[in-house]
Parts: C-alpha cells; structure tokens; sequence
C-alpha cells in the first residue's frame, strides 16, 4: 500500500461516455499529477496540481479534464475520449520541499486506472 | 524529443549474478535522478535517487551511479534475485519554479527478468 489509492482500477468506456477518474492521498503531501502510459512509451506527465491550483498542463487535449477539490483528492474526467486515448493513467503525490533535499522527486504512485477506449 | 532514455528495453540475468540497468539523459536542468520499479497491475515505486552533486549512492543490494559528463547513469543489482522482475523505470527532476513542484520526466523502462 503506498497511500495513494486511485478508482476504478479498470474501466471500459465508449466514445461518447463520460465517466471520472479518481485519486486519494492520506500522505499529507501537497503536489499531485495524473500520468499516462500507453504502450510502449515513457511515462507522460499530463497534469500537475500544487496546493489545490494546476501549475502545469502538459499539452493535454480538453476532452481530460482535471479537478482538484483539496490537496487529498485529484479527479480527472474523461469526456469524448478516443481509442488512442487507452493506456494506464496514474496518479501520485509528492511533498516538494525546494532547498532541504527532502522530497525531490520522490513521487508517490498510486496502482493505476487501465482504461480502453471502445 | 526524449529526454530521459533507457535504450535497452529487456535485460536477462542468472540469480546471483549483477544487473546493470543503464540510462541516458540530455537536459543539463536535471539535478535529482532517480529509479523506480514496477511489477505488473501495480503503480511504480521509488528505488533509489541520487543528487547530481554525487557521483554513487548505494542501498543495500542497489548502488546508482552517476557520471555527470558523460549524461549518463547506471543502476547495479547485486546479487539479482527473482524477485527483482520487474520494470525499472529511471527518472531525472529538476525544480520547476513555475509549477512549484518537481518535475519528473521518466524513461522508458527496462524489463529486468532474473533466472533461478
């Protein structure tokens, strides 16, 4: 258990579905992203959230939507989704602590969403 | 382009013996790397790191070595045991001032498969 607990950890959902993501940290950290893996390729940051605001959006087409309601719990919502869109999406948190070599990096995951696309 | 590269996609290894996962990285910003592992159906999990102001950090069984000139790190196991099959993800953050955070940009992964 990493703390990090994302739901579901399977979902089929059709084109013109909307269905949401969502994810749960009780590590007390203050940085949360959601990531994409589809196969074959690295990692890829979609979106970062610090203290509740989004600092950086990847490039990430509109039809993602992320939301963070407080610094425990990131959704993101999913609308129009295309079958590329498939791949494992994950979340994770960190503490960033500039300056005290604490926290650099070391982002907590958790176990992922398979998603398809149909 | 790919900033963080693990070009060899598998690696196979007899129990006891040394895995070196290599890693190569092209933007001088990075200053944290970092190694992460991932079993199947489950979220990667940090390994180790290592500062950029360090050439080699060691834990146990797993020792990363950095080589700042070259851009290039490296991650030893020894001994190799079955239960380190897995995917080993490398990974290099610098401090983005603007998001406020650590940004982590990842390889590929290597698949390391150890053989009793």
């Amino acid at each position: 258990e990493t703390g990090v607990t994302q739901t579901p950890r399977h979902l089929v959902m059709g084109m013109t579905n909307k269905k949401s993501l969502k994810c749960e940290q009780h590590l007390g950290h203050n940085a949360m992203y959601w990531y994409k893996q589809s196969a074959k390729k690295p990692l890829e940051l979609m979106f970062v959230y610090n203290f509740k605001e989004q600092t950086e959006n990847n490039s990430v087409p509109s039809r993602f939507s992320p939301e963070c309601p407080n610094s425990s719990h990131l959704f993101l919502h999913l609308h129009t989704l295309q079958p590329e869109d498939s791949a494992l999406y994950l979340c994770a948190s960190s503490q960033p602590a500039p300056g005290t070599g604490m926290g650099r990096g070391e982002a907590f995951f958790g176990q992922g969403t398979r998603l398809t696309v149909v | 382009d790919q900033q963080v590269k693990q070009n060899s996609p598998s690696l196979s290894v007899q129990e006891g013996r040394i895995s070196i996962l290599n890693c190569d990285y092209t933007n001088s910003m990075f200053d944290y790397f970092l190694w992460y592992k991932k079993y199947p159906a489950e979220g990667p999990t940090f390994l180790i790191s290592i500062s950029s102001i360090k050439d080699k950090n060691e834990d146990g069984r797993f020792t990363v070595f950095l080589n700042k000139s070259a851009k290039h790190l490296s991650l030893h196991i020894v001994p190799s045991q079955p239960g380190d099959s897995a995917v080993y993800f490398c990974a290099a953050s610098y401090y983005g001032w603007g998001a406020g955070s650590y940004q982590l940009t990842f390889g590929k992964g290597t698949k390391l498969s150890v053989i009793p």
